[in-house]
């Protein structure tokens, strides 16, 4: 079956730099997506990628190993506004995405 | 721009009652999708459709039906409902010619069956 696993919640400071892993093994591999979700709303586009390696974009960093069907997604300096869940999902050989269940992420001041 | 946009925001249905929920997407994109968000669990898609006039079967099918006539609608339809449907819907949108299929979602729609 297609799984993707990532933590349930994390929490972190303000100021600082937290990871989020996401790890996945599904039929096929046509991409991995992070989302960000606020409490009650929709979920948002942050990060693509489809090569190995690093794709940096302002405060938040994508990096992904397709050997090792693993993603993380680097927040740095991390704002209250930072707090929300943080969907990984994969595109699979069918072209559909497969979600994981999402981490919550709290800040604390 | 609208993007995309869904109705009811939110809706407590009896069981055994049917109703519809809509969305609308104004960015002539292809692809279109609905998902259930529940607690704990992923986002699992519903249904789907790739292009007007054609629709597919995802995840969690079963107690919905979906219709797609034109590129711009696509109402998700429970023909009975029970309880265990009580969850966020969610729609979104893609364009499929697009490098990496990136998906919008709709502001969702929050249903609680009794």
């Amino acid at each position: 079956g297609q799984n993707i696993d990532q933590p349930t919640e994390m929490t972190a400071t303000e100021g600082a730099i937290v990871q989020i892993n996401c790890t996945y093994q599904t039929s096929g591999f046509n991409g991995l997506f992070w989302y960000q979700q606020h409490a009650g709303e929709a979920p948002t586009f942050l990060s693509y990628n489809v090569l190995d390696g690093l794709e940096e974009k302002g405060r938040f960093s994508s990096f992904l190993s397709r050997s090792k069907g693993y993603s993380y997604l680097l927040l740095k300096e991390l704002q209250m506004k930072d707090s929300a869940s943080y969907l990984c999902a994969v595109l699979d050989s069918n072209y559909q995405l497969i979600w994981g269940a999402g981490t919550k992420l709290i800040i604390k001041p | 721009t609208a993007g995309i946009t869904q109705a009811p925001t939110s809706q407590i249905l009896a069981a055994g009652r049917s109703m519809t929920l809509r969305c609308t997407q104004d960015m002539r994109h292809n692809a279109m999708y609905w998902y259930r968000q529940d607690l704990g669990l992923g986002l699992r898609l519903i249904h789907y459709s790739n292009t007007a006039g054609t629709t597919g079967k995802g995840e969690v099918p079963d107690g919905y039906s979906v219709s797609r006539a034109n590129t711009d609608d696509f109402p998700l339809t429970l023909a009975s409902a029970v309880p265990s449907q009580t969850s966020v819907y969610f729609c979104a949108s893609s364009d499929s010619g697009s490098n990496h299929n990136e998906q919008f979602f709709g502001p969702g729609t929050r249903l609680t069956v009794l």
